[in-house]
């Protein structure tokens, strides 16, 4: 079935930027998503990108999406101590109609100061 | 504007017991996810109600169901509750049709502990 994989941890200093990586396997996702979660709250839709665009900006965040080798990366720039929490990559294979996302397991970012 | 909401934040149950979870939408959202986010698993999908219907439903046994009321707010129920069981319960909202562009509106979950 589709499958979502990321790495589980990345750290990083405060100011430096953060790459997130994350790679899929369907070949007819509409969409793919980037969701945050900060400790103790639900996920929060950060970005998303559609499956024809190579990249999209978004003052700090970039998402870049590589369709041939189906990987997608979120670099965060000027990463701020706000900015950790877990950052889940999710893919839509279904077009919406069958309503869910596929998600990764998150990459746990922790910013050092 | 009032989020998406569950209730209750925590559940403990022993095996064997029966849990209860609720959601209540955004105002408006009439489509209402339920995922599993269980240590080192990620997010499983669970089931999709959208206008009082299940629509869909991830690979979990039938011990898991729900259903979801006139109001468009949702329950979970688990029944024979096993000690895998223990996870964060999320929900999400999207307006009708499914998650279209994508995005899921979240609650904090509910977290329930299986003693």
């Amino acid at each position: 079935g589709e499958d979502v994989e990321q790495s589980l941890f990345l750290s990083v200093r405060e100011g430096d930027s953060s790459v997130i990586n994350c790679t899929y396997t369907d070949s007819s996702s509409t969409y793919l998503y980037w969701y945050k979660q900060e400790p103790g709250a639900g996920l929060q839709l950060l970005t998303y990108i559609f499956s024809n665009m190579d990249m999209k900006q978004d003052q700090r965040l970039t998402v870049l999406l590589n369709k041939k080798d189906k990987h997608l990366s979120l670099r965060i720039a000027d990463t701020q101590t706000g900015d950790s929490a877990i950052y889940f990559c999710a893919d839509d294979p279904y077009g919406g109609s069958q309503g869910n996302l596929i998600f990764g397991k998150g990459t746990k970012l922790s910013v050092k100061p | 504007e009032a989020g998406v909401t569950q209730s209750p934040t925590h559940l403990i149950k022993t095996r064997g017991q029966q849990a209860t979870l609720r959601c209540s939408p955004i105002s408006g959202h009439t489509s209402v996810y339920w995922y599993q986010q269980a240590l080192g698993l990620g997010l499983q999908f669970l089931l999709w109600y959208d206008e009082g219907e299940e629509r869909n439903r991830g690979n979990f046994p039938p011990r898991f169901s729900g259903r979801q009321f006139p109001n468009y707010s949702s329950e979970l129920n688990v029944n024979a509750l096993e000690l895998e069981d223990s996870a964060l319960y999320l929900c999400a909202t999207t307006p009708s049709g499914g998650a279209n562009t994508g995005e899921l509106f979240f609650g904090e979950g509910s977290r329930l502990t299986v003693l």
